[in-house]
């Protein structure tokens, strides 16, 4: 299985810039998610999904759009680059957050916003 | 609001011994779960163990465990006999399952290092 394919790895955008980072998982996960991680910050919820055709803020969702068309992906738009959105994003899935599932996480994505 | 806390932001230890990272929580709810994820350098995300609450027993994982305080609200984890490979961030996390507009909160993190 190849469980949360997380793409791209590394990206540079220049200020004012737009972009999407994809997020895609097989194990047929209700709960897909999206967390930004920043020094001495751990990591903080952007925006999440309950299901296809659902999602909802999370802690920090300025500046970021998100869409559910199907239950494998989950895309997360930025809409309009900024400095302060230079960090490691990662997304993130679980069969069921009613049942405790674990999270199972992608690689992450290191972007710098210039 | 539910809040995680680790008090520790680094940490140092010989290989070999135990160590304990700390995290407390907060919450007015009963039934929940408590996990600890580990942040090696390549920066992917780990499970190291889980814990339910309604479950007075404490997780173990081989080296890992917990002690897990309902009624303190904390949830330590202890590692034994640790590894050069143990070295990595540590987190901390909450889930409240029955809160809809409650989401998986992590902490800070520990950042753990193992001295060889």
């Amino acid at each position: 299985n190849a469980g949360v394919t997380q793409t791209p790895k590394f990206q540079v955008l220049k200020t004012g810039q737009s972009m999407t980072l994809q997020c895609a998982q097989d194990m047929n996960h209700e709960y897909m998610s999206w967390y930004r991680q920043d020094p001495g910050m751990g990591l903080r919820l952007i925006h999440y999904s309950v299901g296809a055709g659902i999602t909802d803020q999370g802690e920090v969702p300025n500046g970021y759009n998100v869409s559910r068309s199907t239950t494998e992906d989950f895309p997360l738009r930025l809409l309009s680059a900024a400095p302060s959105q230079t960090s490691v994003y990662f997304c993130a899935s679980s069969y069921s957050r009613m049942l405790g599932e674990k999270l199972f996480f992608g690689s992450g994505t290191q972007l710098s916003v210039l | 609001a539910q809040t995680v806390t680790q008090s520790q932001p680094e940490m140092s230890v010989q290989e070999a011994e135990t160590v304990t990272l700390s995290c407390t929580y907060d919450t007015s709810e009963n039934n929940y779960y408590l996990f600890w994820y580990k942040q090696p350098p390549s920066r992917q995300m780990i499970l190291v163990i889980r814990q339910e609450a309604y479950k007075q027993q404490n997780a173990t994982e081989n080296r890992f465990s917990v002690n897990f305080q309902k009624a303190a609200k904390s949830f330590s984890l202890k590692i034994s006999d640790s590894q050069l490979g143990d070295t990595a961030m540590y987190f901390c996390a909450f889930m409240d399952p029955m809160n809809r507009d409650d989401k998986i909160i992590f902490g800070k993190g520990t950042r753990l290092h193992i001295l060889p």
